[in-house]
This record gives structure tokens, C-alpha cells and sequence, in this order.
């Protein structure tokens, strides 16, 4: 167990439709990353909190969004869901800003129909 | 921009045999960090073994090794006395060392199956 939570596990929702998902780093960690691994494209990076801050954003879509709450844990907003967003979102945290490791989560499926 | 690549998306090894993964990156920074994650079918994703560019001695980790080739461009992991439970796949990635962000890029994988 890595001590990063992830809910849902699994979701199922329709094209047009927003969701939320939702993130809880180990206990200490300030930074916060969000992965998107789909079949064709891999693990992609989407975006970086540390301590609320947003730090570091990869290819994430303008129709996604994300924050980093006060009680250090994030949530990642997807909308106008489209077939091609269904991919397991993974989250990671770390202590600090340039750790060398990062703890993942279990992910979160999201299937689009 | 960082890229890593490996080059065999699916390999196959016997228990208890001995198998190397490659990969490959490319970057111009002259300190980052290396690593092998594994994703089981639980598909969490764990942390194998860590190589910090700067350190020319290989990292080691119980059965798991790696061939750290600074100039190739080059970190292999190498598994010994393969078990069952490695069977999994295994994504190389990339950290550079920039003071502000530490993302990981990944590569496409390996899927690695470890048979009687």
C-alpha cells in the first residue's frame, strides 16, 4: 500500500458528462501529480500541485482542470467527456518538490460510452 | 524535451531465469534521475529500483539490477532468479533534475511474462 487513495476506482459515464476524481496523498507528501495511462499513448503526464500551487502541466486538455485543496489533497475535473478520455487517471504524491520518487495510487478507470 | 524509449513492448523468461529490459532516453541535463516502475495487474504502479545520474556504481535492489551507461544514454534492469510474481509490466522513466518540477516521463513499456 502506497498510502496514496484514489476514488472511484472504477467509473462509468457518458459522452458530454463531467467527473470528478479525487485524490489523497500519503501523509506528508506536498506534491501532487496527475498521470493519464491509456493504451496508444501510455503513462502521460497531465499536471503538478505542490502545497496548492500548481507547478508543472503536460498535455492536459483545456476541458480538464485540477486543484490542490488546503488539506493537501487534489482533484482532478474532466468535462464535455469524449470516447477518447477513457484511460486510467493515476495520482501520485511526493515530500518535496524534486524528490526522486514518486507513490502512485491505484488509479481511477473511467469508462466514456 | 526528454524522451525514453523502450524498445521491447512484450518479453517472456523462465522461472528462475535471468532477463534484462532495456531503455533508452535522451536528454541534454547532466544530473536526473532513472528509474523502473512495475505495474502488476493490480495495476498499481511500484517502484522497482532508482538510479541517480551522477552515482557511476549500479544500483541494486535484492534480484533486481540495473546497467546505467551514462554516455550510451543507456539504464537496463536486469532480473535474476525470475519468479512468478514479476511477471508485470515495466515502464523506464525519466526525472530530470530542474528545482521546480519533478515529473516523470515515461516509456510505452515492457510486458514482461515469467512462465514454469
Amino acid at each position: 500500500d502506497s498510502g496514496v487513495t484514489q476514488t472511484p476506482k472504477h467509473l462509468i459515464t457518458a459522452t458530454g458528462q463531467r467527473v470528478t476524481l479525487r485524490c489523497s496523498p500519503r501523509s506528508g507528501d506536498l506534491s501532487v501529480y496527475w498521470y493519464q495511462q491509456s493504451l496508444d499513448q501510455g503513462l502521460q503526464f497531465l499536471i503538478q500541485y505542490y502545497n496548492g500551487e500548481e507547478r508543472a502541466k503536460g498535455n492536459i486538455l483545456e476541458r480538464f482542470s485540477a486543484q490542490q485543496f488546503p488539506d493537501l489533497h487534489s482533484e482532478l475535473n474532466l468535462s464535455s467527456l469524449e470516447l477518447g478520455d477513457s484511460a486510467l487517471y493515476f495520482c501520485a504524491s511526493s515530500p518535496t518538490l524534486d524528490t526522486g520518487e514518486l507513490f502512485f495510487g491505484e488509479g481511477s478507470r473511467l469508462t466514456v460510452l | 524535451a526528454q524522451t525514453v524509449t523502450q524498445s521491447q513492448p512484450e518479453m517472456s523468461v523462465q522461472e528462475a531465469e535471468t532477463v534484462t529490459l532495456s531503455c533508452t532516453y535522451d536528454t541534454s541535463e547532466n544530473n536526473y534521475y532513472l528509474f523502473w516502475y512495475k505495474q502488476p495487474p493490480s495495476r498499481q504502479m511500484i517502484l522497482v529500483i532508482r538510479q541517480e545520474a551522477y552515482k557511476q556504481q549500479n544500483a541494486t535492489e535484492n534480484r533486481f539490477s540495473v546497467n546505467f551507461q551514462k554516455a550510451a544514454k543507456s539504464f537496463s534492469l536486469k532480473i535474476s532468479d525470475s519468479q512468478l510474481g514479476d511477471t508485470a509490466m515495466y515502464f523506464c522513466a525519466f526525472q530530470g533534475n530542474t528545482g521546480t518540477a519533478s515529473k516523470l516521463t515515461f516509456g510505452t513499456g515492457t510486458r514482461l511474462q515469467v512462465t514454469l
